[in-house]
């Protein structure tokens, strides 16, 4: 199946750029997600990406997608202590029988230094 | 004019009880899930219905027996509770897989087994 792999923790200082990474296994993952968890709420879709584009940006944010090396991640510019929060990967493989499979990576805590 | 709601949002109980939790989503969706949330903040699936459909279930002991009255609601029912099931239970809902329909979050229920 598929694995979705993220560094446990990311420290910056705000105004500074964010940059938070994932890999995925599954190299058939048609979309690519990242979800933001604040403490004691439920996941809240950030962006997405589909498989067949390199970048994305959405005002502050900006998702780049390797498929070669099968490579997300998220750049928060002008990091704000409101974007403290957990950061959740998540790849939706092509062979998930088709329903939404989706596999979630480990979580990235962003810590955000006033 | 919440999306997605599951209640109650906190739930203590004593071991060997039996507990339900509801869930609820007014987005016309097709398909709901349950998720489980461990102390590492890992996301793991647990079931998924479509239109009242069992569709994913996944190696959950069989304790955990979700029900799906209408495509708007997904139930879920544990009976003799054990430690281990402490956890942050989150209902979500999206269309099928081939529509591109990220995931929709409740904000979770918290459960403390003791």
């Amino acid at each position: 199946g598929e694995d979705v792999e993220q560094s446990l923790f990311l420290s910056v200082r705000e105004g500074d750029s964010s940059v938070i990474n994932c890999t995925y296994t599954d190299s058939s993952s048609t979309y690519l997600y990242w979800y933001k968890q604040e403490p004691g709420a439920g996941l809240q879709l950030l962006t997405y990406i589909f498989s067949n584009m390199d970048m994305k940006q959405d005002q502050r944010l900006t998702v780049l997608l390797n498929k070669k090396d099968k490579h997300l991640s998220l750049r928060i510019a002008d990091t704000q202590t409101g974007d403290s929060a957990i950061y959740f990967c998540a790849a939706l493989p092509l062979n998930s029988g088709g329903y939404q499979k989706v596999t979630f990576g480990t979580g990235t805590k962003l810590q955000v230094i006033p | 004019d919440t999306a997605v709601s599951q209640t109650p949002k906190y739930l203590v109980t004593q071991m060997g009880n039996d507990k339900s939790i509801k869930c609820e989503q007014n987005l016309g969706h097709d398909t709901m899930y349950w998720y489980k949330q461990d102390s590492k903040k890992f996301l793991k699936i647990m079931f998924s219905y479509n239109n009242k459909e069992l569709i994913i279930n996944e190696t959950v002991p069989n304790r955990f027996s979700p029900k799906s009255p209408d495509k708007a609601h997904l139930n879920l029912h544990i009976n003799s509770l054990e430690l281990g099931d402490s956890a942050v239970y989150f209902c979500a809902s999206s269309q099928p897989a081939g529509v591109n329909s990220p995931l929709h979050f409740g904000n979770g229920t918290r459960l403390t087994v003791t």
